[in-house]
């Protein structure tokens, strides 16, 4: 299989903060990246699509200028969740796959606690 | 509309037993794919397998198996000799040609000992 890793693993900040997530695939290089976020017994709710060297594709209702996203290289993508707020506590998870109809295999994720 | 649809929202079983997990999709595309993935208390979601429209073979890895069945649109998962270890949330996902994950609502399986 492939390996995805997410860091940091656990953030608690305060309010108003700014806070960045990294995800890795440390054995391929991934042309697409994926961010998930989680609500507790919840399934997975796609938040952007990230592509390397372009910009982020965002689903509807994701505000692209609190969560920015960067896909600076074909093994690296961050999520900055700008001026948190309690409301953006959650698990924060991404997923990175080699090419098109390729599977997506996904980090351990960031549970993120916004106080 | 391109939906999955995972009716079980929690299972319960004693070790040993055999337990069989739902998975209905719907597409209206004729290439697509489907996946099963797992989700233990960590959280981390583990790819288990991926399965295309086209290759309706039965699959069998371990303990687990796949039952995939275009006429009635589903994917079966089912654990034999279940252990406690296998207690997680178990996601069936569907991607066609947009690329992106379709997530099920998951079911989650208590395996007691």
């Amino acid at each position: 299989g492939a390996v995805v890793s997410q860091h940091p693993s656990w953030v608690i900040c305060k309010s108003g903060t700014s806070v960045k997530i990294e995800c890795r695939s440390l054995d391929f290089q991934a042309t697409t990246m994926f961010w998930y976020r989680q609500f507790p017994k919840q399934s997975l709710m796609l938040m952007a699509t990230s592509n390397e060297g372009s910009k982020a594709t965002y689903e509807q209702g994701v505000e692209k200028d609190k969560f920015l996203i960067n896909h600076a290289s074909l093994t690296l993508s961050t999520l900055t969740v700008t001026s948190a707020h309690p409301e953006d506590s959650s698990f924060y998870i991404c997923s990175a796959r080699r090419g098109r109809q390729e599977t997506q295999y996904f980090g351990p994720g960031t549970r993120l606690l916004v106080l | 509309a391109q939906k999955v649809t995972q009716a079980q929202t929690e299972i319960s079983v004693v070790e040993k037993e055999d337990v069989t997990l739902d998975c209905v999709y719907e597409t209206r595309d004729t290439t697509y794919y489907l996946f099963w993935y797992k989700q233990p208390p960590s959280g981390e979601l583990v790819f288990l397998i991926r399965r295309n429209s086209f290759d309706e073979q039965n699959e069998i890895s371990g303990r687990y198996s796949w039952n995939f069945q275009k006429s009635t649109s589903s994917f079966n998962f089912t654990i034999t000799a279940s252990q406690v270890v296998d207690s997680a949330v178990y996601f069936c996902a569907l991607t066609y040609n947009t690329d992106k994950l379709i997530f099920g609502t998951g079911t989650r399986l208590q395996v007691f000992p």
